[in-house]
């Protein structure tokens, strides 16, 4: 089934830098959600967004929904090594179904 | 603690062998997903049960069941095992459809 694709797959940024990572799907979503995945750990969520465009924030975390919703991001601002680990964007309803998909992930090293 | 509980933590059995992993959701989810996670790989999406029932199947292998019981609890049965089928499997819970889902601490699934 159809997958959303999250790009980079690595990332390795310096302490105190910015990035952002990205999800991509060739279908409109009804909805975005992104997990994160501490190295050892469990999946936790973050965040879903569901309106087109929303933008939402948590700390140093910005999460936003495309126009179109075919697409979502996550901005990180000032990265510390505590935002180490791999984070997910999931499509709760896949193709109208009830599966919960969960993109290829962005794994996030930190440079101190 | 999500409030998600599997058992065992870890496991290790021999090819061909047939292993069965528990899973209890949070009090009050109906929703539970089965993830199976190798190394460096994503979270691969293996079936999903709504109060009982299965609701969605994802690339889950012939030789692997699973069932929801009246109390809600899940067991993930994979049978013939093989050396590729060590991983970290994953189960996670949720209210319904869309509602964020918690996971598990996991289960290490080592097959020699």
């Amino acid at each position: 089934g159809q997958q959303v694709m999250q790009i980079p797959q690595y990332q390795h940024v310096q302490e105190g830098e910015d990035f952002t990572t990205y999800c991509n799907s060739s279908t409109t979503l009804s909805n975005i959600q992104w997990y994160k995945q501490r190295p050892g750990g469990h999946p936790v969520f973050l965040i879903q967004l569901v309106k087109s465009g929303e933008v939402k924030k948590q700390k140093r975390l910005t999460f936003q929904f495309g126009e179109a919703k075919k697409n979502s991001s996550l901005h990180i601002t000032a990265t510390q090594t505590t935002d180490v680990g791999t984070y997910f964007c999931a499509d709760p309803l896949q193709g109208g179904s009830e599966k919960l998909v969960f993109g290829k992930g962005m794994k996030l090293t930190v440079n101190p | 603690d999500s409030g998600v509980t599997q058992t065992p933590k870890h496991l290790i059995t021999a090819t061909g062998q047939r292993v069965t992993l528990r899973c209890s959701p949070r009090s009050g989810d109906l929703s539970v997903y089965w993830y199976q996670q190798s190394l460096d790989q994503g979270l691969q999406f293996l079936i999903q049960y709504y109060n009982g029932e299965e609701r969605a199947k994802g690339n889950i292998l012939e030789r692997f069941s699973a069932q929801q019981f009246p109390d809600l609890h899940s067991e993930l049965n994979l049978s013939s095992l093989e050396l590729g089928d060590s991983a970290l499997y994953f189960c996670a819970s949720s209210v319904g459809r869309t509602p964020e889902a918690f996971f598990g601490q996991g289960t290490r699934l080592t097959v020699v």
